[in-house]
């Protein structure tokens, strides 16, 4: 059974552009977590979607967004983007919710992201 | 504050010895997932617990959750290089309302020299 799937694995862009990122859950997870991990914060909570719809949301701007597909596959996009936004970017699936549910979550390898 | 606290933050040991990392919450823990990370790279899920008490074991690693469920522990055995790498614990800290988040400690990064 293929795991989470990520791409790309790299990427570098500039101050100001956008960026978008892509996420395929395990065959079967309907939720999908996106996480930034960075040295000074570790890892920090983005959004979570199940159903195609966003149910939970950490402290991130507005920059941040990101939506679900009806086959679970998942996007994240960063708006205008700033030199602190460099971070490797996880995805994670699950088959419920994480919460209650006793289902872990299943993390892709990331993707690294490089402002310049 | 850390919400959730790891204890030691890096670990150097000699291959063939015991060690222990811990997993502080100040809050009930809902759910506990530990993970293993290679730098740069993804987290591999290693085991879950739910209830207080509850102990799981996988090859040469064992958790624990405590009773009171806001504390948990790794304990690895007879360690081997391959158990290098980045150990991270994750919380479910609010239950059936979470929704998908977890909230992880700062990791404890460990070395095995052969």
């Amino acid at each position: 059974k293929a795991g989470v799937t990520q791409t790309p694995r790299y990427l570098i862009k500039t101050r100001g552009q956008q960026v978008t990122l892509s996420c395929s859950p395990i065959s079967g997870h309907r939720s999908v977590s996106w996480y930034q991990q960075t040295p000074g914060q570790g890892l920090q909570f983005l959004f979570e979607y199940f159903s195609e719809t966003q149910r939970n949301k950490g402290n991130f701007p507005g920059r941040f967004s990101g939506r679900q597909f009806s086959n679970s596959r998942s996007e994240m996009n960063v708006s205008t983007l700033e030199l602190g936004d460099s971070a490797l970017y996880l995805c994670a699936s699950s088959l419920a919710p994480t919460g209650g549910s006793g289902q872990p979550q299943h993390f892709g390898d990331g993707t690294r992201l490089s402002i310049l | 504050s850390q919400e959730l606290e790891q204890s030691p933050q890096s670990l150097i040991v000699q291959e063939g010895k015991n060690l222990t990392i811990n997993c502080t919450s100040s809050k009930t823990l809902y759910g506990l997932y530990w993970y293993k990370q290679k730098y740069g790279e993804g987290l591999i899920f290693l085991m879950m617990l739910q209830k207080g008490g509850e102990e799981k074991s996988h090859e040469k690693i064992t958790a624990k959750l405590d009773e009171k469920k806001q504390q948990s522990s790794l304990h690895i055995t007879a360690s081997q290089p391959s158990h290098a790498g980045i150990y991270l614990c994750g919380a479910d800290r609010t239950g059936g309302t979470s929704y998908g988040k977890l909230t992880f400690g700062q990791g404890t990064i460990l070395t095995v020299h052969p």
